[in-house]
């Protein structure tokens, strides 16, 4: 069974410029969730998807948006960029929203800012 | 503010050794508490998750401690291994929310 697929792998950007980064679930998960990773900050939730409806969503501004499509994958969208976006952008994918649902996470998309 | 806290920020130890990470929680809704592995370049993987109604879990070389009233929960790994230097995370959810809130990581060396 292919495992989370994230693209772009690398990306490098410049401040005020917009992002899309792509997640493809494991195949008959439906809830998919992202994280940001940055030294400072470590691991910290973004927002989760399911069945195309956002069902949660961390403390981060609006300037970070995502959507879910009617086959489970998912984009995420980071506009006017600053320096402090640069990061491992995560995804995980999950069967099911509600639960204790075991997450299994892509290998990121790593976003530089310049 | 830090929602779960993990000590040490690293660990070095020999092959054979057992190195313990701690992680401590304030929210008592928290009711799911899973630890991470990550190597460089990749993803984090879950390897072992407790809920608070056990107060010990293993899964091989993995042991995960639990005690609800002290609010605190550590990874023990049993006879290290050199590919075991990865970093680990601790993690913490409530509700049956997906949503994860994860530790600072420990990056742990095992020394052959």
């Amino acid at each position: 069974k292919a495992g989370v697929t994230q693209t772009p792998r690398y990306l490098i950007k410049t401040r005020g410029q917009q992002v899309t980064l792509s997640c493809s679930p494991i195949s008959g998960h439906r809830s998919v969730s992202w994280y940001q990773q940055t030294p400072g900050q470590g691991l910290q939730f973004l927002f989760e998807y399911f069945s195309e409806t956002q069902r949660n969503k961390g403390n981060f501004p609006g300037r970070f948006s995502g959507r879910q499509f009617s086959n489970s994958r998912s984009e995420m969208n980071v506009s006017t960029l600053e320096l402090g976006d640069s990061a491992l952008y995560l995804c995980a994918s999950s069967l099911r929203w509600g639960g204790y649902n075991e997450q299994f996470f892509g290998p990121g998309t790593r976003l530089t800012v310049l | 503010q830090q929602q779960v806290k993990q000590s040490p920020q690293s660990l070095i130890v020999q092959k054979g050794g057992i190195p313990i990470i701690n992680c401590a929680y304030e929210n008592t809704a928290f009711d799911y508490f899973p630890w991470y592995q990550q190597f460089p370049g990749k993803g984090p993987a879950l390897l072992i998750a407790i809920r608070p109604d056990v107060s010990e879990k293993k899964e091989g070389r993995f042991t995960i401690s639990f005690n609800k009233s002290a609010k605190q929960f550590s990874l023990h790994i049993m006879d290290s291994q050199p590919g075991d230097s990865a970093t680990y995370f601790c993690a913490a959810s409530g509700g049956g929310a997906n949503n994860l809130f994860f530790g600072t990581g420990t990056r742990l060396t095992v020394i052959p």
